[in-house]
């Protein structure tokens, strides 16, 4: 089974405020955990991965892996209008062609100012 | 600045007709993959091609088919298009050392008609 849930939202909230997107998985052969950012009318964009199980932090972004429940999360802190896109989450086996490349729905953000 | 560039944003055209989408990638990547995105169901693959020549089947490939004859350009051919391909498709390369990036074109916002 090859699949990645997560809420397709919409999700409005204010500037500022402290962001949590979230996706589960199925597949335990899962290793790379992905998310991309999509603004409107462009493709997606690698924003952060994670190997494996823990956290990884990138400036207001914190992207965190817990493989023993298969949940995967992106926090964003101090929101910007400029966060507003769609996030996909992505998850991958350590396969050399990109063949188990699976992607979640997306969910989409919108950050009022 | 890397690039995936894709033929056309919008297209349309009618039941029957063949229609051929373009992609073309500048960071010599040996992997490249044509996805469609519709609402509500995220990015689903349809093919994907890992040398020139070479070509394998993603999740979704009935009734399209491919072409790699150069290792630059991906070619996608929709050999009698009907409604239900009516969607958004993504090209997308990936080199093999950071295989959790994938690099997408813009997108080609198909209508079948």
């Amino acid at each position: 089974q090859k699949e990645v849930e997560q809420d397709p939202g919409p999700l409005s909230v204010p500037e500022g405020a402290i962001v949590s997107l979230n996706c589960t998985y199925s597949n335990s052969a899962f290793q790379y955990f992905m998310w991309y950012r999509q603004y409107s009318r462009k493709g997606p964009e690698l924003l952060m991965y994670t190997y494996s199980s823990g956290n990884k932090e990138d400036g207001r972004f914190t992207a965190q892996v817990d493989k023993s429940s298969k949940y995967i999360s992106l926090f964003i802190r101090d929101s910007q209008p400029s966060d507003s896109a769609t996030y996909l989450c992505a998850a991958q086996t350590e396969d050399n062609y990109g063949q188990n490349f699976v992607f979640g729905p997306g969910t989409r953000l919108s950050v009022l100012p | 600045d890397v690039k995936v560039t894709q033929s056309s944003r919008y297209l349309v055209k009618r039941t029957g007709e063949k229609v051929f989408l373009e992609c073309v990638q500048d960071m010599d990547h040996e992997n490249m993959f044509w996805y469609r995105q519709d609402p509500g169901l995220g990015l689903r693959l349809i093919y994907f091609s890992y040398d020139v020549k070479m070509k394998e089947k993603g999740d979704i490939p009935e009734g399209y088919s491919v072409s790699r004859e150069k290792k630059e350009r991906f070619s996608l051919i929709l050999e009698s298009a009907s409604t239900n391909q009516t969607s958004m498709y993504l090209c997308a390369s990936r080199g093999q050392r950071k295989i959790y990036e994938q690099y997408f074109g813009p997108g080609t916002r198909l209508t079948v008609t």
